[in-house]
């Protein structure tokens, strides 16, 4: 049990152009979604903690209008990175609590932007 | 400011070797322990986790680790490693009655192990 996935898995974009990535909890109802950004050979970077029905808490120096957030039942979050960058180009995983403080976390998304 | 460290960024031992990984954490209160791992090209999955009771925790794969409240920390161990526990391992703190249940994950520890 306690699954999370993510779609895509990789994602190859052209600067300028947007890209939603995709974070379903498959056998429980998340009421809490977090994302996060990995860089390599770091440590996983809070983006921001979503909770269902409510607008995203963003984390200090991430632009909320950059990465859009939606969570839009209790099994799905999406995060839309607009206008994209090359240096916004890393690792997304995203993660789903049930409120319990335990957080399963989703396979991840390489997105590379030229 | 709530942090956690771990201050070996990258172990190498040979198998059947024992080991043990650090791990402290900066917070007053109480709080609810993690250890995570991530095999190569896979997604982070729990290995064992700490709420409350037995500060010594048993988790998958062998492993276990133990929490010692007066030293802060929650250090990692195995008594005997295998060439598949090389993976990258993640110590991580959830301050108890946290609301928004942030995860404040350490940097990460490489594992190595050589067959």
């Amino acid at each position: 049990g306690a699954v999370v996935s993510q779609h895509p898995s990789r994602v190859i974009c052209k600067s300028g152009t947007s890209v939603k990535i995709e974070c379903r909890s498959l056998d429980f109802q998340a009421t809490t979604m977090f994302w996060y950004r990995q860089f390599p050979k770091k440590s996983l970077m809070l983006m921001a903690t979503s909770n269902e029905g409510s607008k995203a808490t963003y984390e200090q120096g991430v632009e909320k209008d950059k990465f859009l957030i939606n969570h839009a039942s209790l099994t799905l979050s999406t995060l839309t990175v607009t206008s994209a960058h090359p240096e916004d180009s890393s690792f997304y995983i995203c993660s789903a609590t049930t409120g319990t403080d335990t957080q399963y976390f989703g396979p991840g998304t390489r997105l590379t932007v030229l | 400011a709530q942090s956690v460290s771990q201050h070996n960024h990258h172990v190498i031992l040979s198998e059947a070797a024992s080991l043990e990984l650090g791990c402290n954490y900066s917070y007053g209160g109480t709080v609810n322990l993690f250890w995570y791992v991530q095999y190569p090209g896979q997604h982070l999955q729990l290995l064992l986790k700490y709420f409350s009771g037995d500060p010594l925790v048993k988790g998958i794969k062998g492993f276990e680790a133990e929490f010692i409240k007066s030293k802060f920390s929650f250090n990692l161990r195995k008594p005997s490693v295998q060439w598949s526990d090389t993976a990258e391992y993640f110590c991580a703190v959830i301050p108890a009655r946290s609301s928004a249940s942030k995860i404040i994950f350490g940097s990460g520890t490489r594992l190595s192990i050589r067959p």
